[in-house]
């Protein structure tokens, strides 16, 4: 197993800029997210999905868009790029839903510029 | 709400020294805690988690962490300290409800000194 896959590594944009962040997963979970990772502010989530078609807004989801067509890929888009959405960004996935004790498992993060 | 607070920004110790990384949490309904660890440049990794079973709880390269309800703490220990421990580590609560998700502490990094 691959595990938790994302792409690009490393992004840098323009302001007012679209892109993509991919994820994706090979374990059949059902519950996969997105978290942003900024110094001394820890992970926060911005939006999450408990299956395909199924999605919900996290903790700072203002600028983000999201959807989940199979179970597998869960892609992050950023529609208008602003310097504040400069971040390390993790996708993670676990098998239960919501209340789950499962472990979490996580991408290697990509790292996005925006200048 | 559940939060968790990690006290502090960074922790160091001396090769072989006692590990203790501080958390506490918030929640009004018992919760499931969690340690995740973090090393440069990679993304995060499940050291240990408490589910209501066994209060101490071991996880992998030696740490652990016990579960305090008295004291709402889930400190994360280690006895002896070793040069690839130095990363950022994260606390982590969820609980049992059904819009729950996993809520991070803001992180601490541990250095350790040779």
């Amino acid at each position: 197993n691959a595990g938790v896959t994302q792409t690009p590594k490393f992004q840098v944009l323009k302001t007012g800029q679209s892109m993509t962040l991919q994820c994706a997963q090979d374990m059949n979970h059902e519950y996969m997210s997105w978290y942003r990772q900024d110094p001394g502010m820890g992970l926060r989530l911005i939006h999450y999905s408990v299956g395909a078609g199924i999605t919900d807004q996290g903790e700072v989801p203002n600028g983000y868009n999201v959807s989940r067509s199979t179970t597998e890929d869960f892609p992050l888009r950023l529609l208008s790029a602003a310097p504040s959405q400069t971040s390390v960004y993790f996708c993670a996935s676990r098998r239960g839903l919501a209340g789950s004790t499962d472990t979490q498992y996580f991408g290697p993060g990509t790292r996005l510029t925006v200048l | 709400a559940q939060s968790v607070t990690q006290l502090g920004s960074h922790v160091s110790v001396s090769e072989g020294a006692l590990v203790l990384l501080r958390c506490n949490y918030s929640s009004s309904v018992p919760p499931y805690l969690f340690w995740y660890v973090q090393y440069p440049n990679q993304g995060l990794q499940l050291l240990l988690k408490y589910t209501s079973a066994a209060t101490l709880v071991k996880g992998i390269n030696g740490f652990e962490a016990e579960f305090k309800k008295s004291e709402t703490s889930f400190h994360l220990t280690k006895p002896s300290a070793h040069m690839s421990d130095a990363a950022e580590y994260f606390c982590a609560v969820s609980y049992t409800g059904a819009n729950s998700k996993l809520t991070f502490g803001k992180g601490i990094t541990l250095s350790v000194r040779p």
